[in-house]
């Protein structure tokens, strides 16, 4: 059966903070791995990766996945109370094109 | 429109009725799809409209789920005879290219419902 896996699954960090989500998967016809934030209701697209080594980075936020060892790590530095948030892993298969997700990361940030 | 629009936002209905669950993706967007996310789980795969081929439907829990995209534009997810176990939060979500793109999928605001 395929699997994705977050961990860990919530955590509470000061303002400032470095904070690292760990996602990791065994599927098969892996394509593409993709994390989103969300807040309420709507998630809202970070990244999508596809090569191994190469880090995705936008503003404090930066990505990296590694196809050896079947994992992404989502890097949020100086974090701020609005990076609160669920963060959501998927991975994308190729042929039916579907995004299997995991169970997320609830993140929140304290003043 | 500028991003994918649901509604209604919230539903209540009793355990038993029909719902319909509405939404319009991107214009221009060839791909559809439709998640459930149950509290404190992750986002569970319903069903996939690629342009005019026949829709992905391995993901729909049960023969009372069935959905519909007319035109290529607005689908319609209907549950009928509801049951408690449906009351979720229905996202949907849309993209230009099959596989995404690379600016992934875009979500719509979800429709939260509740079975009484």
């Amino acid at each position: 059966e395929d699997k994705v896996v977050q961990s860990p699954l919530s955590l509470v960090v000061h303002e400032g903070d470095t904070v690292t989500l760990n996602c990791s998967y065994e599927v098969t016809n892996f394509r593409s791995l993709l994390w989103y934030k969300q807040e309420k209701k709507a998630p809202t697209f970070l990244f999508m990766l596809t090569s191994s080594g190469i880090e995705k980075k936008s503003g404090r936020l930066s990505s990296i996945l590694d196809k050896k060892e079947l994992f992404s790590i989502l890097n949020i530095t100086a974090t701020q109370t609005g990076d609160s948030a669920v963060y959501l892993c998927a991975v994308l298969y190729y042929g039916n094109n579907r995004l299997a997700f995991g169970k997320g990361n609830q993140v929140v940030v304290i003043p | 429109g500028a991003g994918v629009s649901q509604s209604p936002s919230n539903k209540v209905t009793e355990k038993g009725k029909d719902v319909e669950l509405r939404c319009d993706p991107i214009s221009g967007h060839t791909a559809l799809y439709w998640y459930r996310q149950s509290l404190g789980q992750g986002l569970e795969f319903l069903i996939y409209f690629q342009g005019n081929s026949a829709p992905d439907k391995s993901g729909l829990p049960s023969d009372r789920f069935s959905a519909e995209r007319t035109g290529g534009s607005v689908s319609t997810l209907t549950i009928q005879r509801t049951q408690q176990e449906d009351s979720a939060v229905y996202l949907c979500a849309s993209s230009l290219a099959r596989g995404g793109g690379a600016d992934g999928y875009t979500f719509g605001s979800g429709t939260r419902l509740t079975v009484v």
